[in-house]
């Protein structure tokens, strides 16, 4: 198993673009949710989905759009990049069914830099 | 509006020393309390978590304390080693009607050898 995967590792965008992160998971989880990570503010939630059709906004959905197509795949849109949105991006999922939903299974990250 | 409060912000601890992060929640629907471990360039990994209902639980050199009254939790690492070198994050778990997971803001452990 591959796990979760992000694509692209690594993103450069100028204010104004748009742009699609990828992530992508092969454990059949209902549970998926996009973070971003600043210094000395830890993860905060930007949106999540309990499964396909479905999502819900988390603290800091501004600026972003989300869809869920399918069990596997979750991508975050940045809808006009802004330099506040300069961060790194983790992507995660986590079985409803386990009865543990806390245990979320981290991608590896996206860092993105807006100029 | 941080909902859960982390410290310290940075930890140095000697090699086979004990290393304390500590965090407070407010939200008392929050009902599982995990730790994350995470290694530079990597993504978060769970470590431990335990439930309200619970005072301690050990894991191997990790034990998470909880006090329900206080609304504090803390990690502690016996035996520190210079591979426990790592940020580390409590958070809590809404699985109710918000099933969100609330991050503190991190403690940057390093062990010396």
């Amino acid at each position: 198993n591959a796990g979760v995967t992000q694509t692209p590792k690594f993103q450069v965008l100028k204010t104004g673009q748009s742009m699609t992160l990828q992530c992508a998971q092969d454990m059949n989880h209902e549970y998926m949710s996009w973070y971003r990570q600043d210094p000395g503010m830890g993860l905060r939630l930007i949106h999540y989905s309990v499964g396909a059709g479905i999502t819900d906004q988390g603290e800091v959905p501004n600026g972003y759009n989300v869809s869920r197509s399918t069990t596997e795949d979750f991508p975050l849109r940045l809808l006009s990049a802004a330099p506040s949105q300069t961060s790194v991006y983790f992507c995660a999922s986590s079985s409803l069914s386990s009865g543990k939903i806390y245990e979320q299974y981290f991608g590896p990250g996206t860092r993105l830099t807006v100029t | 509006q941080q909902q859960v409060k982390q410290s310290p912000q940075s930890l140095i601890v000697q090699k086979g020393g004990i290393s304390i992060i500590n965090c407070a929640y407010e939200n008392t629907a929050f009902d599982y309390f995990p730790w994350y471990q995470q290694f530079p360039g990597k993504g978060p990994a769970l470590l431990i978590a335990i439930r309200p209902d619970v005072s301690e639980k050990k894991e191997g050199r990790f034990t998470i304390s909880f006090n329900k009254s206080a609304k504090q939790f803390s990690l502690h690492i016996m035996d520190s080693q210079p591979g426990d070198s790592a940020t580390y994050f409590c958070a809590a778990f809404d699985s109710g009607s918000a099933r969100q997971l609330t991050f503190g803001s991190g403690t940057q452990l390093t062990v010396l050898p």
